[in-house]
């Protein structure tokens, strides 16, 4: 069964800080990849996704996440943090070609100045 | 403005009302899905759509129906609301896996507090 998990609850970074939250997944096959962002009170924002090819993928808001097949890992990351990027992340896993996704618990991100 | 529209945003219910959440998508998008999130446990997929006239079960379909009446539309209803339905409902939908843009787009929510 498909399972993802992300082991940190909570995240504070610095501004300009690198940032990585870390995603771990179970899936039989290769999985469809995905990131997304929750700002409060609003529904949930597509960050980036991966299906095959290059593992190294890059999204919107200047973040990139990296498929590990052998770790069977999607972290995701920023190189420099903005206040603006305070939010709740979400790493959620989908079938090949199926029909579910199932997302993880959610890291939260807090940003200090 | 193109994306996922939910209704209502909030609402209370006493134990054993019924209502009905209603979601509409202007992308024609064949996939939908409504959600569940609860503080700590993530977004729980409660029931999806394929296709118009199609509906399926998700990790937590207990005390949900659902209708898929069109492309645009797909509803979410509780027919006996209990105190453990007290959360935040997200209704996406996406395209199909063979097209470019596969992600799904998600409604603002709906916060529902049963009492």
């Amino acid at each position: 069964a498909q399972s993802v998990t992300q082991p940190d609850i909570h995240i504070t970074v610095s501004e300009g800080a690198s940032l990585e939250l870390r995603c771990n997944y179970s899936y039989g096959a290769t999985p469809y990849l995905f990131w997304y962002v929750q700002s409060p009170g609003q529904g949930l924002q597509l960050l980036l996704k991966y299906f095959s090819g290059d593992t190294l993928v890059q999204g919107i808001k200047g973040f990139e996440a990296e498929f590990k097949r052998s770790q069977s890992s999607f972290n995701l990351r920023k190189p420099s943090v903005h206040w603006s990027d305070a939010a709740e992340y979400f790493c959620a896993v989908g079938a090949s070609g199926g029909f579910k996704t199932i997302f993880g618990a959610g890291t939260r991100l807090f940003v200090k100045a | 403005n193109a994306g996922v529209t939910q209704t209502p945003k909030f609402q209370v219910l006493k134990t054993g009302q019924s209502m009905t959440l209603q979601c509409a998508q202007d992308m024609n998008h064949e996939y939908m899905s409504w959600y569940r999130q609860d503080p700590g446990m993530g977004l729980r997929l409660i029931h999806y759509s394929v296709g118009e006239g199609t509906t399926a079960k998700g990790e937590v379909p207990d005390g949900y129906n659902v209708s898929r009446l069109n492309k645009r539309e797909f509803s979410l209803r509780l027919e006996s609301a209990a105190p453990s339905q007290t959360s935040v409902y997200f209704c996406a939908s996406r395209a199909k896996p063979t097209e470019k843009h596969y992600g799904y787009t998600f409604g603002s929510g709906t916060r529902l507090t049963v009492v």
